[in-house]
């Protein structure tokens, strides 16, 4: 069975500074791994995903991760933090069931953005 | 994109009623819907998979005749909470899965469901 662990349910760093969201996951079969944002009130918005090829992927708003296998990792970062950046993060992993597999998601991690 | 249209975002009923709520599909065919709820400050829950022309699938500890669901075309998934409860309020989100190179999910913008 699939499972994400976010570490830290909260995060807070300041404008500028570099951002780092963990996750890790566990998966019986070669993941297919998401981050997702979620601003108050509203649906997840893709950041990036991770299916096959590079294992450093860029995604939106300057954000990236990167899959480590051996670690079973896939850490979500961003240079330089911008206020907008704050909101509820998620990290989740697909069972690939096919086409059609269902994700399963961390607890989330909200980042705060200090002036 | 692929685009998943919800309605309504926000939704206030008396408690024993009934309330529905749709996800649609805008641009593409979704023959398979995920519905998941979130309590607050939580991470997301997935209640049921819907299947175009078959019954749902539920899991485990989802009453299946309180929250029912239908895929009634390729395009338009409902689920609807009857009999609702205070305890029922949630947000509840729909999500679409991708196929082959646009492998991803959309979801949609979520239903602020309050039972008072």
């Amino acid at each position: 069975a699939q499972s994400v662990t976010q570490l830290g349910s909260h995060v807070s760093v300041s404008e500028g500074a570099l951002v780092l969201l963990r996750c890790n996951y566990s998966s019986s079969v070669p993941p297919y791994l998401f981050w997702y944002v979620q601003y108050p009130n509203q649906g997840l918005q893709l950041l990036l995903k991770y299916t096959t090829g590079a294992t450093l992927v860029k995604g939106i708003n300057g954000f990236e991760a990167e899959f480590k296998k051996s670690e079973t990792s896939f850490h979500l970062t961003k240079p330089s933090a911008h206020m907008s950046d704050a909101a509820e993060y998620f990290c989740a992993v697909s069972d690939r069931s096919g086409s059609q597999g269902n994700l399963i998601f961390g607890k989330g991690t909200k980042l705060s953005v200090k002036p | 994109g692929a685009v998943v249209s919800q309605h309504p975002s926000r939704v206030i009923c008396k408690s024993g009623t009934s309330v529905k709520i749709e996800c649609r599909s805008l641009d593409f065919q979704a023959t398979t819907m995920f519905w998941y709820r979130q309590f607050p400050k939580q991470s997301l829950m997935l209640m049921a998979t819907s299947n175009e022309g078959s019954k749902a699938t539920y899991e485990q500890g989802v009453e299946k005749d309180k929250f029912l669901i239908n895929h009634a075309s390729l395009t338009l998934s409902t689920l609807t909470v009857t009999s609702a409860h205070p305890e029922d309020s949630s947000f509840y989100i729909c999500s679409a899965p991708g196929e082959g190179d646009n492998y991803g999910y959309t979801f949609g913008s979520g239903t602020r469901l309050t039972v008072v």
